[in-house]
């Protein structure tokens, strides 16, 4: 299957500072990209749909400001958490759809990257 | 809208038994379904899919799921369970209707396997 990574796969960080998150395909070209937020022992929860080129579109309750997303390349996406808080921690993970060949329509799903704000 | 529940929090099986972990969806178009396995503080792995075609479907690790329309059920089953298939598993949906709906994912359902 096609691969997926992010970057960084973990950071700590101060609460008021900004973090920003890569996601990128290695192997095929992603239209869509996915952005999830998992806390620990729960689901994942959709928090923006990005397509390249264009600006995201974020879910019901997720702050467009805090969360920002950009999607400038087929093959990256990056989620940047601004002035990040203690209740930011989370798990992140990305998601990207493939734009066409064999991995077209399919989704695949990053590694994850744990992000604690002390 | 769509939706999916997975009823069971966690299942436990011993080594070697058969297991089920359940999934009922709800969406208005055609269903694609599909289960991901997530092991600790790892992203998800993609077990199977089901799009069209035979009601069963075979995946990785042995694992299979039987797509049920009448009864909007699509369980994940393994004849013979494994220590190492302990973790969370998660069903989602996607509804057809559309190339590009989002997927939607059940609450989780965690497998643990004992010797």
């Amino acid at each position: 299957g096609a691969v997926v990574s992010q970057h960084p796969s973990w950071v700590i960080c101060k609460s008021g500072t900004s973090v920003k998150i890569e996601c990128r395909s290695l192997d095929f070209q992603a239209t869509t990209m996915f952005w999830y937020r998992q806390f620990p022992k729960q689901s994942l929860m959709l928090m923006a749909t990005s397509n390249e080129g264009s600006k995201a579109t974020y879910e019901q309750g997720v702050e467009k400001d805090k969360f920002l997303i950009n999607h400038a390349s087929l093959t990256l996406s990056t989620l940047t958490v601004t002035s990040a808080h203690p209740e930011d921690s989370s798990f992140y993970i990305c998601s990207a759809r493939g734009h066409s060949g064999m991995f077209y329509n399919e989704q695949f799903f990053g590694p994850g990257t744990r992000l604690t704000v002390l | 809208a769509q939706s999916v529940a997975q009823p069971e929090d966690q299942v436990n099986v011993a080594e070697g038994n058969p297991l089920t972990v359940k999934c009922t969806y709800s969406v208005s178009g055609n269903p694609y379904l599909f289960w991901y396995v997530q092991y600790p503080n790892r992203g998800l792995q993609f077990l199977l899919k089901y799009i069209t075609g035979d009601n069963l479907v075979k995946g990785s690790y042995g694992f299979e799921a039987e797509f049920n329309k009448s009864q909007t059920s699509f369980h994940l089953k393994k004849p013979s369970a494994l220590v190492s298939d302990s973790a969370l598993y998660f069903c989602a949906v996607r509804d057809g209707g559309g190339g590009y709906n989002k997927l939607i994912f059940g609450a989780g359902t965690r497998l643990a396997v004992h010797p």
